[in-house]
């Protein structure tokens, strides 16, 4: 099945710095989805792009779907505590495959006070 | 408010046992998913539904089985011929005609002892 490759797999971060972390899968994908998960909780949706090259905020939140359509890139700017979890991304690939989404193994934020 | 419910949040089961996790929405959703989720691990797909009366296997369907008789509804039975079946479950629905976007239930914890 397909790939993705999602770094950095944790990040120990001060509270108020800028966050970056980026998917990359091994084939071309339609649709890139960015989700939050609190512990022991279902993901959120973030951010959705469908266009190669889209640039989308969602607050502090800014997504990126990469021209290659490889890649992706999500920035969290000036993170607060509440910004601790983990981040997945997930895409749907052009093959016209399965329905589900393939999931990224995630970026664990941690928030050092 | 519409959502998806899964219940129960926790469930304990002695292997050997067949259990049935629920997933209800309300979001008026045609496609329906189900994902084991295990510690550092991505979303991995069981099973997806794109409507009623129809199901078709994602990319670890062994060992499960699941039914779609109405929209709102698409539980999954975890069967004694799954060999791991100690994880996390997320139930997740979308809207068929113009998204990709998959909105996710809190999960269900499923132990087997």
């Amino acid at each position: 099945g397909q790939q993705l490759n999602q770094s950095p797999q944790s990040m120990f971060i001060q509270e108020g710095e800028d966050v970056s972390m980026n998917c990359t899968s091994s084939s071309i994908f339609n649709t890139w989805l960015w989700y939050k998960q609190d512990p022991g909780e279902g993901p959120v949706l973030l951010i959705a792009l469908y266009k190669a090259g889209e640039l989308t905020s969602n607050g502090r939140l800014t997504a990126q779907f990469g021209i290659t359509r490889k890649d992706s890139f999500l920035n969290i700017s000036a993170s607060i505590p509440s910004d601790v979890g983990i981040y997945f991304c997930a895409g749907l690939d052009s093959g016209g495959g399965a329905d589900g989404l393939t999931f990224g193994k995630g970026t664990h934020l941690i928030i050092q006070p | 408010d519409g959502g998806i419910t899964q219940s129960p949040k926790y469930l304990f089961r002695k292997e050997g046992q067949n259990v049935t996790l629920s997933c209800e929405q309300n979001l008026n959703h045609d496609a329906m998913y189900w994902y084991r989720q295990d510690p550092g691990q991505g979303l991995r797909l069981i099973y997806y539904s794109q409507i009623v009366n129809d199901f078709q296997k994602g990319d670890i369907a062994e060992g499960y089985s699941v039914s779609r008789e109405k929209k709102e509804s698409f539980p999954l039975t975890v069967t004694s011929a799954q060999k791991n079946p100690t994880a996390f479950y997320l139930c997740a629905s979308r809207r068929q005609a113009d998204s990709y976007e998959q909105y996710f239930g809190p999960g269900t914890r499923l132990t087997v002892t």
